[in-house]
């Protein structure tokens, strides 16, 4: 089953705006990280918070993660157009594995 | 060099050809990905090679046979496709050691591939 669940599964902003997504999960968890994918390409990493972290921040990016209710919130400030993409969440699965497992993403598009 | 690249980027292939797409990396990192994505979908996860050995398989059918020959390649034969295997086909690497999973993911560009 999947084990990390995005909403909103898409999201319109004009550019300058904010956007919030965020992705609820399931089991116990190592690290919970965010990618971005534009369309038809492979995937970007963004950044990876460890399950002892409760913020991070990269850039225009704040990711915040607790534990507790087993959600992650990725942040975009002062959006722009170029951050067009699909955002996805992936958790390790706790358990010693490498296999990280991608939530169903969040379709972010940002209108100049 | 942090890129992971692949070839071919587009493969139209028959339900009877045999195929191999390629992935290669310089980056030092000795687990490598196989994902599969369907439009609109998340990656899946195919399979994971670890210091050159197939570490995990998730049920993917024999007519996908993955391959490390060393530590910067990877390729995925492909054999008696169907149309619904046709999706993009990512690659990843990632660092390996210490606490699993805790190392991001670098993908490539993605083969699209279609099956007629």
């Amino acid at each position: 089953s999947q084990q990390g669940e995005e909403d909103p599964q898409a999201l319109s902003i004009q550019e300058g705006e904010n956007a919030t997504m965020n992705c609820s999960y399931k089991t116990s968890i190592n690290n919970l990280q965010w990618y971005r994918q534009n369309s038809g390409r492979g995937l970007v990493h963004l950044i990876l918070i460890r399950s002892n972290e409760r913020e991070k921040h990269s850039g225009r990016l704040r990711v915040t993660l607790d534990t507790s209710k087993k959600s992650s919130s990725l942040l975009i400030t002062a959006s722009r157009a170029a951050d067009t993409a699909s955002y996805f969440c992936a958790t390790d699965s706790g358990a010693g594995s490498y296999q990280l497992t991608f939530g169903k993403g969040t379709k972010l598009s940002v209108i100049p | 060099d942090t890129e992971v690249t692949q070839t071919p980027k587009h493969l139209v292939m028959g339900m009877t050809n045999k195929k191999s797409l390629k992935c290669e990396q310089h980056m030092g990192h000795r687990a490598m990905y196989w994902y599969k994505q369907k439009a609109k979908k998340p990656p899946e996860l195919m399979f994971v090679y670890s210091y050159e050995k197939l570490s995990i398989n998730e049920s993917v059918p024999s007519r996908f046979s993955p391959e490390c020959p060393n530590s910067s390649l990877l390729n995925l034969h492909l054999h008696a496709l169907q149309p619904e295997d046709s999706a993009l086909y990512l690659c990843a690497s990632s660092h390996q050691g210490g606490l699993p999973a805790s190392y991001e993911q670098y993908f490539g560009p993605g083969t699209r591939l279609t099956v007629t």
